[in-house]
């Protein structure tokens, strides 16, 4: 079974910092890899997907993840944070012949002025 | 094009009464998927339809349930409410089912609270 872990349930940075978010993802074929955002009192909107296309996945709002086989990561960054990405990131995995996405625990962004 | 549709988005609940969520997906998606989310627990998969077919379940009690309609449209029912039921319950609908890769798109919610 396919399975996610977010290191880190709340990151701290200060407005114009690098955001890293990290994501291990465990799969015992390629996976299909996702990072989704949640606003508060709002769903999830998707940030990125890696489809195997290319390791380096660029998103919406100026954020990118890079897939690392080795390392089984999917680390998402950002290269200055703004207050507006301060929101909750989830990281996600397709399991193996589709259904259902497995989704991580969830980190939550604080930007600080 | 209209995203993901969830009604109500904010309802209160009795224990021991039961509650109908339903949740429009975006126009020719075909598979809808709901999830539980708590502060303790994070995002829990409750079940996958796709063509008014149960295609994968969560590990949720018999309380909870669901259908599809033809028109691609949900609805999930929990029945004897419990306190522990209080959460945000998010559709999902994605155009296909049983492909890796295929991206779901999120609803706004449903917020439950049981009183």
């Amino acid at each position: 079974a396919q399975s996610v872990t977010q290191l880190g349930s709340h990151v701290s940075v200060s407005e114009g910092a690098l955001v890293l978010l990290r994501c291990n993802y465990s799969s015992s074929v390629p996976p299909y890899l996702f990072w989704y955002v949640q606003y508060p009192n709002q769903g999830l909107q998707l940030l990125l997907k890696y489809t195997s296309a290319a390791t380096l996945v660029k998103g919406i709002n100026g954020f990118e993840a890079e897939f690392k086989k080795s390392e089984t990561s999917f680390h998402l960054t950002k290269p200055s944070a703004h207050m507006s990405d301060a929101a909750e990131y989830f990281c996600a995995v397709s399991e193996t012949g589709g259904f259902k996405t497995i989704f991580g625990a969830g980190t939550r962004l604080f930007v600080k002025a | 094009k209209a995203g993901v549709t969830q009604t109500p988005r904010y309802l209160i609940k009795t224990r021991g009464q039961q509650v109908t969520l339903s949740c429009s997906p975006i126009s020719g998606h075909r598979s809808v998927s709901w999830y539980q989310q708590t502060p303790g627990q994070g995002l829990q998969f409750l079940f996958e339809y796709f063509s008014e077919t149960q295609r994968n379940k969560g590990n949720f009690p018999g309380r909870f349930s669901g259908r599809q309609f033809s028109n691609s449209r949900s609805e999930m029912n929990v029945s004897t409410l419990e306190l522990g039921d209080s959460a945000l319950y998010l559709c999902a609908s994605s155009f296909n089912s049983g492909q890796q890769g295929n991206t779901i798109y999120f609803g706004e919610g449903s917020w439950l609270t049981v009183v």
